[in-house]
């Protein structure tokens, strides 16, 4: 159980354009979603909250037009990657948390990463 | 502030041998979790272990055990008998009520000599 999948796993795009990354919990709802970036040989740094039905939260120095973040349903968040350029390319991760857990658990569950590459 | 440091960039064990990486953290809000991680060079997060800050022992999972020394601040991960698929690097995390979001240390990156 608790398995997220993200979608696409690696997208390569022209400078320029914009790119959807699809996250999705798949055996649990998820009233909470998490984006993450992640640089080569970096840790991964909290990009914005996702909340179901409700706007997302950015972290301090996130663009929120550049990174458009939508969480319309218990089981998917989408994060659009607007005008995106070079710098841009990046390993980008979600996760979620079970609205159903226990309380005073904080586990979240993790995607397997998309790799953008903006040429 | 919260906080989450790990001070090893990069550790080497040789197979079969325990290894020790470091975590200390900083938080005020008395309820809290701490994860270690481990990602491997296909770049998945993989949960290893989780201790809550009002657990009484020490989590353990398998070959993963956390030594948590609350008063210390600290939560470093301890393998046993390492073996060569645990090469990768490994993240410490924590959250807490207050936050509601996980933030994670640097990493160490872990290298299993044969």
């Amino acid at each position: 159980g608790a398995v997220v999948s993200q979608h696409p796993s690696w997208v390569i795009c022209k400078s320029g354009t914009s790119v959807k990354i699809e996250c999705r919990s798949l055996d649990f709802q998820a009233t909470t979603m998490f984006w993450y970036r992640q640089f080569p040989k970096q840790s991964l740094m909290l990009m914005a909250t996702s909340n179901e039905g409700s706007k997302a939260t950015y972290e301090q120095g996130v663009e929120k037009d550049k990174f458009l973040i939508n969480h319309a349903s218990l089981t998917l968040s989408t994060l659009t990657v607007t005008s995106a350029h070079p710098e841009d390319s990046s390993f980008y991760i979600c996760s979620a948390r079970d609205t159903a857990g226990a309380s005073g658990t904080y586990e979240q569950y993790f995607g397997p990463g998309t790799r953008l590459t903006v040429t | 502030a919260q906080k989450i440091t790990q001070t090893q960039p990069g550790m080497f064990v040789q197979e079969k041998e325990a290894v020790t990486l470091d975590c200390t953290y900083d938080t005020s809000d008395p309820s809290y979790g701490l994860f270690w991680y481990k990602q491997p060079s296909s770049g998945e997060m993989i949960f290893l272990i989780y201790q809550g800050s009002y657990d009484q022992q020490n989590a353990t999972e398998g070959r993963y055990s956390l030594n948590f020394q609350k008063a210390r601040k600290s939560a470093n991960l301890v393998i046993s008998a390492s073996q060569l698929g645990d090469s990768a690097m490994y993240f410490c995390a924590m959250t807490s009520r207050q936050m509601g979001k996980l933030i994670f240390g640097q990493g160490t990156e872990l290298s299993v000599k044969p």
